[in-house]
């Protein structure tokens, strides 16, 4: 079974970038998996930031960005802030109607 | 504004059932397809079921398939979660979304599902 991979935890300072990725244990992401991203804060329900790889949102800031870098999807946070601290998940779209979302990724801005 | 907001959630034994509604406004709701998503307590996001717009079409994760059934009324602007022989695993926020294509795009607040004897 595939597993969608991202890491456990990632660090950026204030202002800076981060590059958070979404793989697969077995074989590379493309646009055909139609990646999506959701942020969550403790206690809130996910907010969709990224979906079809790279469109925003309704009202999500363009500080965040979705694209394919090499094998994996990305999500790039510019300009980090201090309520960007959240859990981020990304989810694939494994065919056949089914999706697979990642353990995620626990971002501290500090 | 598009509001989901879930409800039917509660206690129940292992073996038991239990309904989860999830009732849409602020779109055309037949238009939309829908999903739930679970989240175990302090862990991650949980990919469970999706129906089309016109409910002709379903998927399941492995996890839940045989046991719960995904359903919508379209004239009720609501979305169902029928969840039979529950399990200890099963107990979760369970999360009703609007799909656009492949993903979610609008979240409810979520219903929390508890199963313990």
């Amino acid at each position: 079974q595939t597993v969608v991979t991202q890491e456990p935890s990632f660090s950026v300072s204030p202002g800076g970038t981060a590059t958070l990725t979404c793989g697969l244990s077995s074989g590379s992401v493309s646009t055909s998996y139609y990646p999506s991203w959701y942020q969550q804060t403790p206690g809130q329900s996910p907010r969709t930031l990224i979906y079809d790889t790279n469109t925003r949102s309704s009202g999500v800031p363009d500080r965040f960005s979705g694209s394919i870098l090499g094998n994996k999807a990305a999500l790039t946070i510019t300009g980090a802030q201090a309520d960007d601290e959240a859990d981020y998940y990304c989810l694939l779209y494994m065919g056949s109607g089914v999706r697979v979302f990642g353990g995620g990724t626990k971002l501290t801005v500090l | 504004e598009v509001q989901l907001v879930e409800s039917g959630g509660g206690l129940v034994q292992p073996g038991g059932s239990l309904r989860l509604s999830c009732a849409a406004s602020g779109l055309t709701f037949g238009n939309y397809a829908m999903g739930w998503v679970r989240q175990a307590p302090g862990k991650g996001l949980e990919w469970v079921s999706v129906i089309s717009g016109d409910g002709d079409y379903t998927k399941y994760a492995d996890s839940v398939k045989g046991r719960f059934t995904i359903s919508r009324d379209n004239s009720k602007n609501t979305l169902y979660l029928q969840m039979n022989s529950l399990r200890v695993d099963d107990t979760a926020v369970y999360y009703c979304g609007t799909l656009h294509n492949y993903g979610y795009t609008q979240w409810g607040q979520g219903a929390l599902v508890t199963v313990s004897s």
